[in-house]
């Protein structure tokens, strides 16, 4: 069955605290994988894209990276602003219709002053 | 602003009733989206539209209608079929379909509660 996971279920760190979330999949026809940040009672803001293993992309305090089975959202000295849940999501190839989106559910982040 | 906007973002339902979420976005997108989100669970995809005047059913239709009459305008319906309607569901859009690889961008959400 085509599953996206992600662990751990929720993370708390001290403030400048280093660590990484995780995202595995099983999901056959890999065309891309997406991390979102979502904050309490909000929609998910779009953070990076990765298409291929080996791929890194960064912005401020985060990291994404990507292998051929799982992805990791590596967080480095972060701050309570940081507090949040972390949604990946894989696009899937499908033969007959239009790639489909499977997200995961998500990571809850907490970052203790 | 560009970006998508949901109303309500509270809703209330009593059982039996139908009800319709509104999305409007102004970032000249293609496509349009809806999700459902409950607690520990991945986004669920209800319905999707590629162009006006076209959409898909998702992984979990069954209760909901949509229509796509304008490029900016999306409303759902929860019908009272929805045997479990209470959720956040969130609406958005991307510049074409998921197949190009595009950014889905996100709303703010409509929280539905049936009472």
């Amino acid at each position: 069955e085509d599953q996206v996971t992600q662990s751990p279920e929720a993370l708390r760190l001290q403030e400048g605290e280093s660590s990484s979330l995780n995202c595995s999949y099983t999901v056959s026809g890999l065309r891309g994988l997406f991390w979102y940040r979502q904050d309490p009672g909000k929609g998910p803001e779009f953070l990076f894209t990765l298409y291929s293993a080996g791929e890194e992309k960064e912005k401020e305090r985060l990291k994404a990276t990507l292998t051929k089975k799982e992805s990791f959202l590596h967080i480095t000295a972060p701050k309570p602003e940081d507090s949040a849940t972390y949604l990946c999501a894989v696009l899937q190839f499908q033969k007959t219709s239009y790639d489909k989106v499977i997200f995961g559910p998500g990571t809850s982040l907490s970052v203790i002053p | 602003d560009g970006g998508i906007t949901q109303s309500p973002k509270y809703l209330f339902r009593k059982e039996g009733q139908n009800v319709t979420l509104s999305c409007e976005q102004n970032l000249n997108h293609d496509a349009m989206y809806w999700y459902r989100q409950d607690p520990g669970q991945g986004l669920r995809l209800i319905y999707y539209s590629q162009i006006v005047n076209d959409f898909q059913k998702g992984d979990i239709a069954e209760g909901y209608s949509v229509s796509r009459e304008k490029k900016e305008s999306f409303p759902l319906t929860v019908t009272s079929a929805q045997k479990n309607p209470t959720a956040f569901y969130l609406c958005a859009s991307s510049i074409f379909g998921p197949s190009s690889g595009n950014t889905i961008y996100f709303g703010e959400g409509s929280w539905l509660t049936v009472v």
